[in-house]
This record gives C-alpha cells, sequence and structure tokens, in this order.
C-alpha cells in the first residue's frame, strides 16, 4: 500500500454537473499529480501541484482545475461534465526535486451518464 | 505530442515462461519507468531508470534504458501466477519521475 488515499472510490454523475475528487498524499510527499485514465489506455497527465500551486499541466482544457492545500492534500475539479470524462482518475504523491518516484493511489471511478 | 509507443498489446504466456515487452519514442526521454496496475488499483511503480544505457533487476524483473534515450524494455523471467496484471511503459523527458507521459499498457496472461 502507499499511503495515498483518494475519494470516493466510484461516482455517479450527470453530463453538465461538476465533481470534486480528492486526494491525501503519502505522508512527507509535497507534490501531486492527477491523472486521467480512459478504459483500455494508459494514464494521462493533467496537472501537478507543488506549493500549493499548479506547476506543470497537459492537454486538459481549463475545466480541468485543481487545489493542493497546506497538508499537502489535493482537489481535482471537473466543471461541465461531459461523456468522455468518464474514466479512472489517479493521484500520485511524491517529493519535488531529484529523483523521487510518483506513488498512485487506487484511483476514483467516474461514471458520466 | 510526445507519445510512447508499446508492445505488444498483449501476451498469453505459460507459467515458467520469460516474458519480453518493450517501449519506443520518436522523443528522447531522460527517465523511463515501468509500472504494474491490477484491476481496481493505481499503477504499482517495479523499476525506474534514469540513465541511457542502465540495466536495473528487481527479482525477476530487469528494465533497460535504451542508448537512445528513446526506447526501454522489461524482460520478467520465470513467469509465475501473480504477474498477471497490465504493465505500463512511463517516461519523463527531464530527469524527473513526475508529470509522465505512459504507453497505453501490455495485458499480461500466465497460464498454468
Amino acid at each position: 500500500e502507499t499511503g495515498v488515499t483518494q475519494s470516493p472510490t466510484h461516482l455517479i454523475k450527470t453530463r453538465g454537473q461538476q465533481v470534486t475528487l480528492r486526494c491525501s498524499s503519502q505522508s512527507g510527499h509535497n507534490t501531486v499529480s492527477w491523472y486521467q485514465q480512459a478504459l483500455g489506455q494508459g494514464p494521462q497527465f493533467i496537472f501537478q501541484y507543488y506549493r500549493e500551486e499548479e506547476n506543470g499541466r497537459g492537454n486538459f482544457p481549463p475545466r480541468f482545475s485543481g487545489l493542493q492545500f497546506p497538508n499537502y492534500s489535493s482537489e481535482l475539479n471537473v466543471n461541465a461534465l461531459e461523456l468522455d470524462d468518464s474514466a479512472l482518475y489517479l493521484c500520485a504523491s511524491s517529493l519535488e526535486g531529484g529523483h523521487t518516484e510518483a506513488f498512485f493511489g487506487q484511483g476514483t471511478r467516474l461514471t458520466v451518464v | 505530442g510526445q507519445q510512447l509507443n508499446q508492445s505488444p498489446q498483449s501476451m498469453f504466456i505459460q507459467e515458467g515462461e520469460d516474458v519480453s515487452m518493450n517501449c519506443t519514442s520518436s522523443s528522447i526521454f531522460n527517465t523511463w519507468l515501468w509500472y504494474k496496475q491490477d484491476p481496481g488499483e493505481g499503477p504499482v511503480l517495479l523499476i525506474a531508470l534514469y540513465k541511457a544505457g542502465e540495466l536495473t533487476s528487481n527479482g525477476r524483473l530487469t528494465a533497460q534504458f535504451g542508448i537512445t534515450r528513446k526506447d526501454s524494455f522489461l524482460n520478467i523471467s520465470a513467469s509465475i501466477p501473480s504477474d498477471v496484471g497490465i504493465y505500463f511503459c512511463a517516461a519523463n523527458p527531464g530527469g524527473s519521475a513526475r508529470q509522465l507521459t505512459f504507453g497505453s499498457g501490455t495485458q499480461l496472461t500466465v497460464l498454468p
């Protein structure tokens, strides 16, 4: 077990709604990244947070936004949900700097209907 | 954007056989990693590679970072039933193991 916990584990939302997913990072880890994994695909990098600021972003529209809190936990917010947003959303925590690997949580399965 | 081409897409092997899978790219990456993902779980790191030409082992797993920095392979020796799962390569153009680009995965099935 990595120590990275995500909530909720499963979620069903209606197209057009907004959703917030949560992640608690592994103890001592100050960097959180979010990934979207569509069925049958590899994870795709959404963005990364360090010191409560976004410091890297993948090819995702602005309706995907996030927050990092002083305790390093993080939220992923998605507005105006689309059917294609249905996916497993993964959070990974790590230490900034050097050769430090990211450890993933178990993910939140989001279904948009 | 940068893409990783992972092959094969799936493999069916007999228990005890060796397995090899690889990942290639048209772009240079300075960090390569291999992950395993079980159903309903997040990816678990198997091996991280930070230097071109590096060959690293983790038990029955061996991975290499290609000299051109555009490819990597993973070998699993003497496969066992618990090796079943999806294996992903991942890479970063810098020296970081974060903000990763992932391959599309290799589904491994081990037959008794």
